[in-house]
């Protein structure tokens, strides 16, 4: 049973697209993240939710929103989505004992 | 600003070798520090985790990293390397309850 999971695991669109990625967590933590890594593979958080509350917005364009219907789901809306936008993106959800855990990504590749 | 690095990008070792993979943070607290592991086209695994107590701890595979607050560093070793080792790793220090510094990853890459 996976614990995070996240889809689609591989996305390419075109730019102006607009998309989505969907995230769940079964381990029933309050905290759930947003992650981009680069081509060089640098990751760099992108929101934090904590029970539903948005925590952290690392000065992410606004293109880019994030919606937690509930605390076991953090969903990532990209509009207008340009070549830029290409990256891995990592959703995660952590709890008591600050340790994170990661789903297996989503590929987005912008053409 | 809290950073990490690490300052090997890539790293080649042989089968069977020791391994070690450096990690230095900056952090004005005790921090939390983790080592995570990606394998190709995979998710990140967490390896292991520091808090606070022992100064060396264990984690999955094999692998243990020693805190040392004077060099504010957390290497990770492995005493014997398995071609199941490549992957890129991760070292990242908790910033706060909901922040995750990352650093900039080591690739590992094992010769059979």
């Amino acid at each position: 049973d996976t614990a995070v999971s996240q889809t689609p695991k591989y996305l390419v669109t075109q730019m102006g697209n607009d998309k989505s990625i969907k995230c769940e967590q079964n381990l029933g933590h309050d905290t759930m993240y947003w992650y981009k890594q680069d081509s060089k593979k640098f990751l760099k958080i992108m929101f934090s939710y904590n029970n539903k509350e948005l925590i952290i917005n690392e000065t992410v364009p606004n293109r880019f929103s994030p919606k937690s219907p509930d605390k076991a789901h953090l969903n990532l809306h990209i509009n207008s989505l340009e070549l830029g936008d290409s990256a891995v993106y990592f959703c995660a959800s952590g709890g008591q004992g600050n340790t994170i855990y990661f789903g297996e990504g989503s590929w987005l590749t912008v053409v | 600003a809290q950073s990490v690095t690490q300052p090997d990008i890539h790293i080649t070792v042989s089968e069977g070798a020791s391994l070690e993979l450096r990690c230095n943070y900056s952090y004005g607290a005790t921090p939390y520090l983790f080592w995570y592991v990606q394998s190709p086209g995979q998710g990140l695994q967490l390896l292991l985790k520091y808090f606070s107590g022992d100064t060396l701890v264990q984690g999955i595979k094999g692998f243990e990293a020693e805190f040392k607050r004077s060099q504010s560093s957390f290497n990770l070793r492995k005493p014997s390397v398995h071609w199941s080792d490549a992957a890129e790793y991760f070292c990242a220090v908790g910033e706060g309850t909901y922040k995750y510094i990352f650093g900039t990853g080591t690739r590992l890459k094992v010769l059979a």
